[in-house]
Parts: C-alpha cells; sequence; structure tokens
C-alpha cells in the first residue's frame, strides 16, 4: 500500500510569489494535517481537515490556506512568500478526525530566495 | 509558549547502551503522546505512543515512562544500535482534536558503533 506521498519534493520560489503544495493522503484515510517544520526545529500545525472541512488552524498568518477534495487529498496554499517560509512542509493523513494514530509523508521542501 | 520541551538537544551513546530522552508538557488536558522518530529526509515515524491511564508502555527495544503528576514522559531506547541514529522527537495532542500535534524540539541521538 502506498503511504502518504506529497508533491513536489522540492520547490525553490522567490519572495513575494504564491507555491501550491499537494498531499494524497493513505487510501481509506479520511484526515489531513499539514505541518511547518523548520531545520532544526520541531514540525508546527498549521491545519487539519477532514471531510473537506478545516477542523483546526495553527498560528499561522492568513497567507497561508488549504483545502481538501472530494478524495481526500489536501493542497495547502501560502500567498506572498517571506523568507522565513523556507521549511519542510509535512503532510499526515489519519483515519479520521480523532484518529491520532498519524502518518507523515517525507514532506516537500521549500526554499525562498 | 512551547506547550512541549524536550531534552537534550542531542545525544551520543555507544553501542549497546541505553538512550534517554526527556520531555515535559504544559497543558494537563494533553491526552495522548506520541514519539516519532525521522531520518535526514524523511518525514517522522511514529515509534510508540502512550495515553495518561498508564505510566509505562514497552515495545521491543522502546520504552515510555509517563509521570502525570510531574508532567513529564520520556523515551528509553534500550541496546541502542547505530540503526536507532536519528532525530527524536515527543509530541502531545488532545485525542479528540486527532492528528493536531505539539511537537518538542527534538534529541538527534548519534549511536556510536
Amino acid at each position: 500500500d502506498a503511504g502518504v506521498t506529497q508533491s513536489p519534493t522540492h520547490l525553490i520560489k522567490t519572495r513575494g510569489q504564491q507555491v501550491t503544495l499537494r498531499c494524497s493522503p493513505i487510501s481509506g484515510h479520511k484526515s489531513v494535517s499539514w505541518y511547518q517544520q523548520v531545520l532544526g526545529q520541531g514540525p508546527q500545525f498549521i491545519f487539519q481537515y477532514y471531510e473537506k472541512e478545516e477542523r483546526g488552524r495553527g498560528n499561522f498568518p492568513d497567507r497561508f490556506s488549504a483545502r481538501q477534495f472530494p478524495n481526500y487529498s489536501s493542497e495547502l496554499n501560502v500567498n506572498a512568500l517571506l523568507l522565513g517560509d523556507s521549511a519542510l512542509y509535512l503532510c499526515a493523513s489519519s483515519l479520521d478526525v480523532f484518529g491520532t494514530e498519524a502518518f507523515f509523508g517525507q514532506g516537500t521542501r521549500l526554499t525562498v530566495v | 509558549q512551547q506547550q512541549v520541551k524536550q531534552s537534550p538537544q542531542s545525544l551520543i551513546v555507544q553501542k549497546g547502551g541505553i538512550s534517554i530522552i526527556n520531555c515535559a508538557y504544559e497543558n494537563t488536558a494533553f491526552d495522548y503522546f506520541p514519539w516519532y522518530q525521522q531520518f535526514p529526509g524523511k518525514g517522522p515515524a511514529l515509534l510508540i505512543a502512550i495515553r495518561p491511564d498508564v505510566s509505562e508502555k514497552k515495545e521491543g527495544r522502546f520504552t515510555i515512562s509517563f509521570n502525570k503528576s510531574a508532567k513529564q514522559f520520556s523515551l528509553h531506547i534500550m541496546d541502542s544500535q547505530p540503526g536507532d541514529s536519528a532525530t527524536y522527537f515527543c509530541a502531545a495532542s488532545f485525542s479528540n482534536t486527532g492528528n493536531q500535534f505539539y511537537f518538542g524540539t527534538g534529541t538527534s541521538l548519534t549511536v556510536i558503533p
């Protein structure tokens, strides 16, 4: 069975640009969460989605947005990129909104120059 | 405010030794405490988890010890192996929020052959 897949694996963007990151959860998993992991730090929670609805939001500016599709895949969008947005962006999936056993993808490494 | 504090930042252990990583949490309402292992270039992988109704959980060479009154929990890796060299993250969550985790800052473990 395929695990959580994220695309692209690496991305370089210029300050002020916009970026879209994609995540496909494990088959049968309906809940997706997004995390930002700055080098040398632990992952920080950005969003949780379940059944296409936002179920949780971390302490991130409105430049960050996300959505979930009927097939439970998800996109994370970041507008007006700042240098400080450079990080590894992780997607985690779990069975349902209460599923604490979460499986992470390999992440998308975003570099903003 | 850092909800979960982790120490040490780095740890070097001889092969066959015991690795111990400690975490402390602030919010007494947390009720799920997982440990994740992350290798370079990979997403975090769930290693072992505990709920506050038990004081210890063991899976193979990995043991979580949990002290509810002190709001602390720790990971013990027995018979540490070079393949255990990775970054370890503790985390905490409310079980009714699924995969919304508060992560510690990570411990880089190096096991010397």
